[in-house]
Order: C-alpha cells, then sequence, then structure tokens
C-alpha cells in the first residue's frame, strides 16, 4: 500500500494568512493526488483533483501543486470559513489511501 | 445536483453483517463508479472499495475478505455489507461517486451515516 503522510498535523493562523499544508507519498504517484476539506460532522468536500486542477466552484485561493512524492495545498489568505481539516488522497494505485489529515484551526 | 443518502442500521452486534444502501439522485448508478469511504470518530479516512454497475468490483484488500457491493439499478441504489464485524468497525460510512480521471476521486459524498458495532 502507498502510504500517505501530512505535515503539520495541525496549525494555527489567522484569517488573511497564507497557509501551506504538505503531503508526502511513500512512492511516486505522479499526479494521482487530490485534497479535500472536511469540517466537523461533515462529509468531505473535493477542492483539488490531479495534483493542481481546482474543481468547480471552489474559491481560487486554493491551489495545489507537486508531482511525484511531494504536493501543496495553498490557501493564499486564509477566510474564516476555512477553519477545517484537510486530507489528501492518492489515486495512483489501490488501495486508494488518505492522509492522516491537517486540522487547520484559528489562532 | 447529484445527491447520495445512506441508509441502514445504526448499532450491529459484534461478528454479525453490516449493512448499508445508499441512494442516488439525480445520476444513473449505470454510470461512473461508486465507492463506500469510512471514518472512524475522532481519526481519518479509509476506502473501503468501489464498483462499477456491471459488477466489476475493487476492494481494499484489508477487507477484501469480509466486504461485498452490489447496486440495484431499478432503484438507483448500491449497497455494501462488511461481515463479521467487531468494534474496530465502528465508523461513520460514507458513500461516494468515484470519478475516474488520473485515477479516482471522490466528487460527490453522503451525509454519512454512523455504524456502533457493539453487544
Amino acid at each position: 500500500d502507498i502510504q500517505m503522510t501530512q505535515s503539520p498535523s495541525s496549525l494555527s493562523a489567522s484569517v488573511g494568512d497564507r497557509v501551506t499544508i504538505t503531503c508526502r507519498a511513500s512512492q511516486t504517484i505522479t499526479n494521482y493526488l487530490n485534497w479535500y476539506q472536511q469540517k466537523p460532522g461533515k462529509a468531505p468536500k473535493l477542492l483539488i483533483s490531479a495534483a493542481s486542477t481546482l474543481r468547480s466552484g471552489v474559491p481560487s485561493r486554493f491551489s495545489g501543486s507537486g508531482s511525484g512524492t511531494d504536493f501543496t495545498l495553498t490557501i493564499s489568505s486564509l477566510q474564516p470559513e476555512d477553519f477545517a481539516t484537510y486530507y489528501c488522497q492518492q489515486s495512483f494505485s489501490a488501495p486508494f489511501t488518505f492522509g492522516p489529515g491537517t486540522k487547520v484551526d484559528i489562532k | 445536483q447529484v445527491q447520495l443518502q445512506e441508509s441502514g442500521p445504526g448499532l450491529v452486534r459484534p461478528s454479525e453483517t453490516l449493512s448499508l444502501t445508499c441512494t442516488v439522485s439525480d445520476a444513473s448508478v449505470s454510470r461512473y463508479y461508486w465507492s463506500w469511504i469510512r471514518q472512524p470518530p475522532g481519526k481519518g479516512l479509509e476506502w473501503i472499495g468501489d464498483m462499477y454497475y456491471s459488477g466489476s468490483t475493487n476492494y481494499n484488500p484489508s477487507l477484501k475478505s469480509r466486504v461485498t457491493m452490489s447496486v440495484d439499478t431499478s432503484k438507483n441504489q448500491f449497497s455494501l455489507k462488511l461481515s463479521s464485524v467487531t468494534a474496530a468497525d465502528t465508523a461513520v460510512y460514507y458513500c461516494a461517486r468515484a470519478a475516474y480521471s488520473y485515477g479516482p476521486f471522490f466528487d460527490y459524498w453522503g451525509q454519512g451515516t454512523l455504524v456502533t458495532v457493539s453487544s
């Protein structure tokens, strides 16, 4: 199985801050990497697919980059509605595994 | 807007079989792949498996011996059965649509249903 790690596991930030979350795969996954946002008690929401493709309706302050084993999710200017947990997911090979999550909360 | 809704018992006895159904609206189960994903309380996400309406399935090897997925095109539903459950199977279970482009990503999700395994 491909293992996914994320760093940091949690962070505190203020509205307006630039936030970067890192995801690393245990082997190369080219750009087969997706990002999700999950708020408490809710299902995850797809933000980015194929490492950098912003999904329809997702604000442009979200961006993704990377290839191979190392990927980043960036929120250019954190908004109140962005406080949530973020997960990466590899879609390179089954079983399709998720990272452990990064919780973004209010400083 | 595609909508998915899970249904099934919220409590299952140890060693019994967990059974859930996902009803899909505004999309046909005869297109796309359909998945089950679970999340133990306070923990991360685990892909259980996915299936195509033709019957083709793809299960997580860690659960494969206990998992069965099926689809009912007449009701536009798909289902999950997980046998011989233990407390470790307590989780919120989500159904989701899996769009295969650069591998599967999950673009529509149900709200999730908590299944507790307890006697």
